[in-house]
């Protein structure tokens, strides 16, 4: 199975910060990557496919860049609705996530 | 609008079976392929299972192989997931969602239902 490593794992941040989030796969995976976002007791929503799709309706604060092992998600300004857990997911093989990064309010 | 509603979620013992359904309205469904997701509590996503939009294909985590079958009646708008000799693991919230390609499967998920959950316990 291709293992998908997310850094941090939490990260404080205050409204109006850039914030760089990680995900490294265990093998090379293209560009077969997806950026989830996912509130508390809510279901995960599409922000970026192909590791730098812009999912349609998601704004354009969020972008994603990488290919093979080493991929990025960027929210350029924080707004309040984007405090949640952010998750990865490749697309190459048998489907797997990581283990999520939750962006929470400095 | 588009819509994932599943159903079928309960309190289950150790071995027992469930069966999951996923009713979906405001698109082509027969176009689409089908991915099942869970989550256990306070824990992050797993993927489950997937089907392609003409059933002619399903893939499963192995975690899942052998003890759930994924399945889908395009004349329903309807997908299922057959859940056998459940687990205390098996606990958590499953939440069918759709392919991102129509036909030619992209293996992202666009459109996710609000989720049934699952509890394996004695």
């Amino acid at each position: 199975d291709i293992q998908m490593t997310q850094s941090p794992s939490s990260v404080s941040a205050s409204v109006g910060d850039r914030v760089t989030i990680t995900c490294r796969a265990s093998q090379g995976i293209s560009s077969w990557l997806a950026w989830y976002q996912q509130k508390p007791g809510k279901a995960p929503k599409l922000l970026i496919y192909a590791a730098s799709s812009l999912q349609s309706g998601v704004p354009s604060r969020f972008s994603g860049s990488g290919s093979g092992t080493d991929f990025t998600l960027t929210i350029s300004s924080l707004q309040p609705e984007d405090f949640a857990t952010y998750y990865c997911q490749q697309a190459n093989k048998e489907l797997t996530f990581g283990g999520g990064t939750k962006v929470e309010i400095k | 609008q588009v819509q994932l509603v599943e159903s079928g979620g309960g309190v289950v013992q150790p071995g027992g079976s469930l069966r999951l359904s996923c009713a979906a309205s405001g698109f082509t469904f027969s176009s689409y392929g089908m991915h099942w997701v869970r989550q256990a509590p306070g824990k992050g996503l797993e993927w489950v299972a997937f089907i392609r939009y003409d059933g002619s294909n399903k893939y499963y985590a192995d975690s899942v192989k052998g003890r759930f079958t994924i399945s889908r009646d395009n004349s329903k708008n309807t997908l299922y997931l057959q859940m056998n000799s459940l687990r205390a693991e098996d606990t958590a919230v499953y939440y069918c969602a759709k392919d991102l390609g129509q036909q030619l499967a992209s293996y992202y998920m666009d459109v996710w239902g609000k989720g049934t959950t699952v509890t394996v316990s004695s």
